[in-house]
């Protein structure tokens, strides 16, 4: 079973539109990262978020951890053919000295 | 700064080969962390190294190994290759372990067998 479950596996969206990428861990998360990967290239880092509740802000990208610290929202405003990719949420346990748990990622694909 | 390096990017290898492949960490970072990405199963951690040591690991079998040098670069190794090991090999580096450590990847070594 993935440790991570993120939704949608698959979005499409005109540009210009708003969307939503969660990812929801049945474990509480010491830290979460979102990061976005080309098909078959290495992963851009985003964001990582910490503290429940805490919200990031990167250009039109938003992130926010829920006070329970079990799940968390990726939030693009105004979408724009760049933002084309797959987005990734992985999970620090707090316990497993580095590793990263992820879920398995959401397809996004901005149609201008 | 420069970012995570890997080498090579791309690889072909045979059935029964065995293969190295590089990581260049952030300078200033000594934790290095080895995945696996397939489409099957997704991003899969192999092992993670700090400080030369290695401090955890997968669900790997034995034929992959890996170790740090003491200027922090990494290698891993896969022995006696399947055709199952086809997959992009990420690492990822990072200035400590733990949640406050940003962990930062690099451009991913793409592995074939044949």
């Amino acid at each position: 079973s993935q440790e991570l479950e993120q939704s949608p596996q698959s979005l499409i969206v005109q540009e210009g539109k708003n969307l939503t990428i969660n990812c929801t861990s049945s474990k509480t998360l010491y830290g979460l990262y979102w990061y976005k990967q080309k098909y078959g290239e290495g992963l851009i880092f985003l964001m990582m978020l910490q503290k429940g509740g805490e919200e990031k802000s990167h250009e039109k990208i938003t992130a926010k951890l829920d006070e329970k610290k079990q799940q968390s929202s990726l939030h693009i405003t105004a979408s724009q053919p760049s933002h084309a990719g797959i987005y990734l949420c992985g999970a620090d346990r707090g316990s497993t000295l580095g590793r990263l748990y992820f879920g398995r990622g959401t397809q996004l694909t901005v149609w201008p | 700064k420069a970012g995570v390096t890997q080498t090579p990017r791309y690889l072909i290898k045979t059935r029964g080969q065995q293969v190295t492949l590089s990581c260049s960490p952030i300078s200033g970072h000594r934790s290095v962390s080895w995945y696996q990405q397939t489409p099957g199963q997704g991003l899969q951690f192999l092992f993670e190294y700090f400080s030369e040591t290695q401090r955890n690991k997968g669900n790997f079998p034995g034929r992959f190994s890996g170790r740090q040098f003491s200027n922090s670069r990494s290698e891993m190794n896969v022995s006696t290759l399947e055709l199952g090991d086809s997959a992009l090999y990420l690492c990822a580096s990072s200035d400590g372990v733990g949640p406050l450590h940003e962990q930062y990847f690099g451009p991913g070594t793409r592995l074939t067998v044949t």
